[in-house]
């Protein structure tokens, strides 16, 4: 599975909408971009997911670069309950084993 | 609430001991999956069962194991336990192999060893 860089840190206004990049440029065609968070030692939460097209659910955007080298989450209107660790992973999409390995991720702070 | 239960959710115990986590997955789930996070390690993948089978194995110890029974559940068996295994440890599942990388975590067991 591709490896992915995100920013260890970033910080957001309240009610402005944060944008997480990720760069994964050794992704390859068969494998997808998941987002996940961690909010405060609890367990990691699925956001969403992509392949080529861009997605968006009721938790957030996902915008993959026509390349597929990058993408950027983005949470349109940040809370402070969004303050969490931010994971990008990539993982292939017909895998015998659907296990998702997690870098550093980024830091999100929501300030007030 | 994602479904998944971990049972303990804390746990105290001293070097050289042995300690078993369970976890019960989402009704209907077949995958269960462990994960290991300490302070200076992030979450590090540890092993993946699919209906009572092994499918992946990571960077599990030789100390460490794990199963899955007949009903779903797993249990991660933790033994000759070292200080620097003091953890929160994760369980998460998802239906089938989850080709579409949705992961169901439950809320944890930490794991304190003095």
């Amino acid at each position: 599975d591709a490896k992915t860089t995100q920013p260890p840190s970033m910080d957001c206004a309240e009610g402005r909408a944060a944008n997480l990049p990720c760069n994964h440029s050794t992704i390859s065609g068969n494998e997808y971009v998941y987002w996940y968070r961690q909010i405060h030692s609890q367990g990691p939460q699925y956001i969403i997911h992509g392949l080529k097209n861009n997605e968006t659910n009721e938790m957030a955007s996902l915008i993959i670069t026509e390349d597929r080298k990058s993408s950027t989450l983005i949470l349109p209107h940040a809370t402070l309950r969004d303050t969490a660790v931010y994971y990008c992973i990539v993982r292939r999409g017909s895998s015998n084993t659907g296990k998702l390995i997690f870098g550093q991720g980024t830091t999100l702070q929501v300030k007030p | 609430d994602s479904g998944v239960t971990q049972t303990p959710k804390h746990l105290i115990t001293a070097t050289g001991q042995r300690v078993t986590l369970r976890c019960s997955p989402r009704s209907g789930d077949l995958s269960v999956y462990w994960y290991q996070q300490s302070l200076d390690q992030g979450l590090q993948f540890l092993i993946h069962y699919y209906n009572g089978e092994e499918r992946a194995k990571g960077n599990i110890l030789e100390r460490f194991s794990a199963q899955q029974f007949p009903d779903l559940h797993s249990e991660l068996n933790l033994s000759s336990l070292e200080l620097g295994d003091s953890a929160l440890y994760f369980c998460a599942s998802s239906v089938v192999g989850a080709n579409t990388g949705e992961l169901f975590f439950g809320e944890g067991s930490r794991l304190t060893v003095l």
